[in-house]
């Protein structure tokens, strides 16, 4: 039972224009999500995360929306850089109860053209 | 700020071995969890630790366990080893559990 999908496994954008990364989650107890970045053979790098009491957090480039009523939320990179090439992954806790654990989806690859 | 740390960063080793897996969080970190990285699986959840105690496991057989030391660093182990369990293991850091978790570059171990 995949609780956190990521339906997309790639996605290629030119240098300078917007990446959206999309993210759906089942489990309606999920209060606090997370995105990451992942180099191969590195650990996640933690990016963004948003309260299920917002519906968005921006920081720099990067821009996290959530819609609790479609189970949804997405990560916009705008403008895209050749460096931000990587797989990204989204994240779900449910706070208070999660005791160290995330969900993870499996990930979208990003690819960001010169 | 040092980040985490694990040691070592790669391993090889035998079916029927055991394997133990080290990690430092970030200081003032009380939180360490460990998760397991395959491509078929993607990033699956193993335990957590807080204050020396576990706190959650995920479902993974018994072979898989881990304590925690009183200055926050952790380790893993993995009994009996079996091919399946070449992956990618990542411990993670945070201050209580319920938000932000930072990794560590992850321990690739391969069973032969």
């Amino acid at each position: 039972d995949q609780q956190v999908k990521q339906n997309s496994p790639s996605l290629s954008v030119q240098e300078g224009r917007i990446s959206i990364l999309n993210c759906d989650y089942t489990n309606s107890m999920f209060d606090y999500f997370l995105w990451y970045k992942k180099y191969p053979a590195e650990g996640p790098t933690f990016l963004i995360s948003i309260s299920s009491i917002k519906d968005k957090n921006e920081d720099g480039r990067f821009t996290v929306f959530l819609n609790k009523s479609a189970k949804h939320l997405s990560l916009h990179i705008v403008p895209s850089q050749p460096g931000d090439s990587a797989v990204y992954f989204c994240a779900a806790s449910v706070g208070g109860t999660s005791y160290g654990k995330l969900t993870f989806g499996q990930g979208t690859i990003l690819t960001v053209h010169p | 700020k040092a980040g985490v740390t694990q040691t070592p960063r790669y391993l090889i080793k035998t079916r029927g071995q055991q394997v133990t897996l080290s990690c430092s969080p970030i200081s003032g970190h009380r939180s360490v969890s460990w998760y397991q990285q395959t491509p078929g699986q993607g990033l699956q959840f193993l335990f957590e630790y807080f204050s020396e105690t576990q706190r959650n496991k995920g479902n993974f057989p018994g072979r898989f366990s881990g304590r925690q030391f009183s200055n926050s660093r952790s380790e893993m182990n993995v009994s009996t080893l079996e091919l399946g369990d070449s992956a990618l293991y990542l411990c993670a850091s945070s201050l209580r559990g319920d938000r932000e978790a930072f990794f560590g570059q992850g321990t690739r171990l391969t069973v032969v």
